[in-house]
């Protein structure tokens, strides 16, 4: 299997809470990233959770972080049209002396009205 | 704006042919990472630079190569091009090489290869 993974989409109702869901097989980073990509554009830091937290919170933002499940969750509390996009977790892995954030594949949040 | 910069924004080119793609961290940042997106692979890691030096191999192909320039400019060079290369490429920088230095994403040059 993939070091991070993520499910591909993820289809809600305007005003819902939207949940994206990651897993990994392993990280001994300090912080696991969540990242947004809106259409056309570059990868845009969204949040991140010490690996010492096992929540943080951020206006609609909830980080839900569980080591030893080694799963990583993002809610986004009334989601709206804006938030359609493509997310991505990030695991910084060691590699030689150097970490390497580690992504999923990403996950298409798609915001009916 | 995350403060780095990639050139050009689009690129197409034919199979065969060598392109350079052109990446400016964030001011004061040392490290510079490339990335490629394609629909079938996801975000995969290339190379990482830290001020001039490589530091780190991904799945990066023998046919493409990088480099970190003393004012901390990279490159990405591919050569000898298939269609099977058209993709997103990414560079991000961060200050250093610790797990908490966070990476700042560039817009991405789109590569083209008819």
């Amino acid at each position: 299997g993939e070091d991070v993974e993520q499910s591909l989409f993820l289809s809600v109702r305007e005003g819902d809470s939207s949940v994206i869901n990651c897993t990994y097989t392993d990280s001994s980073s300090t912080y696991l990233y969540w990242y947004k990509q809106e259409p056309g554009a570059g990868l845009q830091l969204l949040t991140y959770i010490f690996s010492n937290m096992d929540m943080k919170q951020d206006q609609r933002l909830t980080v839900l972080l569980n080591k030893k499940d080694k799963h990583l969750s993002l809610r986004i509390a009334d989601t709206q049209t804006g938030d359609s996009a493509i997310y991505f977790c990030a695991v910084p892995l060691e590699s030689g002396g150097s970490y390497i954030p580690t992504f999923g594949r990403g996950t298409s949040l798609i915001v009916h009205p | 704006d995350s403060g780095v910069t990639q050139t050009p924004k689009h690129l197409i080119t034919a199979t065969g042919q060598r392109v350079t793609l052109r990446c400016s961290p964030r001011s004061g940042d040392l490290s510079v990472y490339w990335y490629q997106q394609s629909l079938d692979q996801g975000l995969q890691f290339l190379i990482q630079y830290y001020n001039g030096e490589e530091r780190a191999k991904g799945n990066i192909l023998e046919r493409f190569s990088a480099q970190q320039f003393p004012d901390l400019h990279s490159e990405l060079n591919l050569s000898s091009l298939e269609l099977g290369d058209s993709a997103l490429y990414f560079c991000a920088s961060s200050s250093g090489l610790a797990d908490t230095d966070t990476q700042y994403f560039g817009p991405g040059t789109r590569l083209t290869v008819l």
